[in-house]
């Protein structure tokens, strides 16, 4: 079974453009969740996706946006992006109706210079 | 709102030294309880986990028991190989009311 994949896997943008991250959760899984991991602290959680919709978010300003797709794929949006950014970004899947264990990707490194 | 804060590292033991990563929370609802392992280089993964109160999660040797009176969820292993260094978080997941919240992670160092 492949595992959560993330693309890209660095990503390096300046001040004020704006990022696209993507997440392919494992098959059969339905809910999508991302966090964001800034350097020497821990993760932040960031957008819930289930079923399609948006569930939840954290307590990140709204230029961070997303989507999930059909196929539950989902894209993490971040706009007008500040040097505070600069994090990895973790992606993680689960199928709610079995358990609560989340299975994460690999990350997506972000700069902005 | 729900909150989990883990023991400060970093730590560093000596191989075959007892090992015990504090972890205590604040909830509403009932979520349940984990531990996550990042290896250098390497994603998250899950260790164990548990589900309700009194429920115990082992895995590797580690073990780690979901405590209601106490809001704890502390990390013990009897004895830490070089291999067991890594970074750990404690996390707390209520699937249903879409929260997850995770510790700022715990830098474990085993020397042999």
């Amino acid at each position: 079974e492949a595992g959560v994949t993330q693309s890209p896997t660095h990503l390096i943008k300046t001040r004020g453009q704006q990022a696209t991250l993507r997440c392919s959760p494992i098959s059969g899984h339905t809910s999508v969740y991302w966090y964001q991991q800034a350097l020497g602290l821990g993760l932040q959680f960031l957008l819930w996706y289930d079923e399609g919709e948006e569930r939840n978010r954290g307590n990140f300003p709204p230029r961070f946006s997303g989507r999930q797709f059909p196929n539950y794929s989902s894209e993490l949006n971040v706009n007008a992006l500040e040097l505070e950014d600069s994090a990895l970004y973790l992606c993680a899947s689960l199928r709610r109706a079995i358990n609560n264990e989340q299975f994460f990707g690999p990350g997506t490194r972000l700069t902005v210079l | 709102g729900d909150s989990v804060t883990q023991m400060e590292g970093p730590v560093t033991l000596s191989e075959e030294a007892f090992l015990t990563i504090n972890c205590t929370y604040t909830a509403t609802g009932y979520p349940s309880l984990f531990w996550y392992v990042q290896y250098p280089g390497e994603g998250l993964q899950l260790l164990l986990k548990a589900t309700k109160a009194d429920d115990k999660g082992s895995n590797k040797g580690f073990e780690a028991t979901y405590r209601k009176e106490t809001t704890s969820f502390h990390l013990e292993k009897g004895s830490v190989q070089v291999s067991d260094s890594a970074v750990y978080f404690c996390a707390l997941i209520d699937t249903n009311a879409g929260k997850s919240t995770f510790g700022d992670g715990t830098t474990l160092t085993v020397k042999p």
